[in-house]
């Protein structure tokens, strides 16, 4: 069975262009989740998708970031426009709903996103 | 504020060794804690889950602990090897499915 894939796995970009990342969930996992690592920080929640609804988006930094889960399979995530303090990992991850928030998390290897 | 905190930022022991990995957290209202590893330029692999009802967890050489009560969480490397140099994290897992992380420890296993 595949994992949570991402791509690309790094993009190197200019300040105040578009990117977008794309996550590929594991098949029937309905919930999907963004995050991402600035440098040097922790691990930061963005949003959290249900299917093609979001369920939570309290982690979105601010209006340049834009997540879409169109048909609830895959998901975009994009920059636009892009700046210097964006750059880090983007991580995806998806979880089956077990109920009781019983389910695990299964992370992809993470967009590393550079801005010049 | 759910805050998370890993101890020690940074560990070298000689393989064969066991040792403990721990992990705070400031607010004991958790559904679950899950540990990963992260090897450079990789994803997050996890690693153990455990449910805020269960108290311990144990994959191979692996064994979690989680005391909600006292905030604390370990995680147990048995017979540790090179192959175990990683970067581990614990998160612990709200309510709204927010993941709050640790900052990590760096973990190297000397041959």
């Amino acid at each position: 069975e595949a994992g949570v894939t991402q791509f690309p796995s790094h993009s190197v970009i200019e300040k105040g262009q578009t990117v977008t990342l794309r996550c590929d969930p594991i098949s029937g996992h309905d919930n999907l989740y963004w995050y991402r690592r600035v440098m040097g920080k922790e691990i930061k929640f963005l949003l959290h998708f249900v299917k093609e609804s979001k369920q939570d988006e309290s982690g979105m930094p601010n209006n340049r970031f834009l997540a879409e889960r169109t048909g609830g399979t895959y998901s975009t995530l994009k920059v636009q426009p892009a700046e210097l303090e964006d750059s880090g990992v983007y991580f995806c991850a998806s979880s089956q709903d077990l109920g009781l928030h019983t389910g695990e998390l299964f992370f992809g290897e993470g967009s590393r996103l550079t801005v010049l | 504020k759910q805050e998370v905190t890993q101890i020690p930022a940074a560990l070298s022991v000689p393989e064969g060794e066991n040792l403990v990995l721990n992990c705070s957290f400031t607010d004991s209202a958790i559904y679950n804690l899950q540990w990963f590893r992260q090897d450079p330029g990789k994803g997050l692999t996890s690693l153990l889950l455990i449910q805020s009802s269960q108290r311990e967890q144990t994959s191979g050489r692996l064994n979690a602990s989680l005391d909600k009560s006292s905030g604390r969480s370990t995680l147990y490397i048995a017979a540790s090897q090179p192959g175990d140099s990683a970067t581990y994290l614990c998160a612990v897992i709200l309510g709204n499915y927010q993941l709050i992380w640790g900052a990590g420890t760096k973990l190297i296993i000397k041959p």
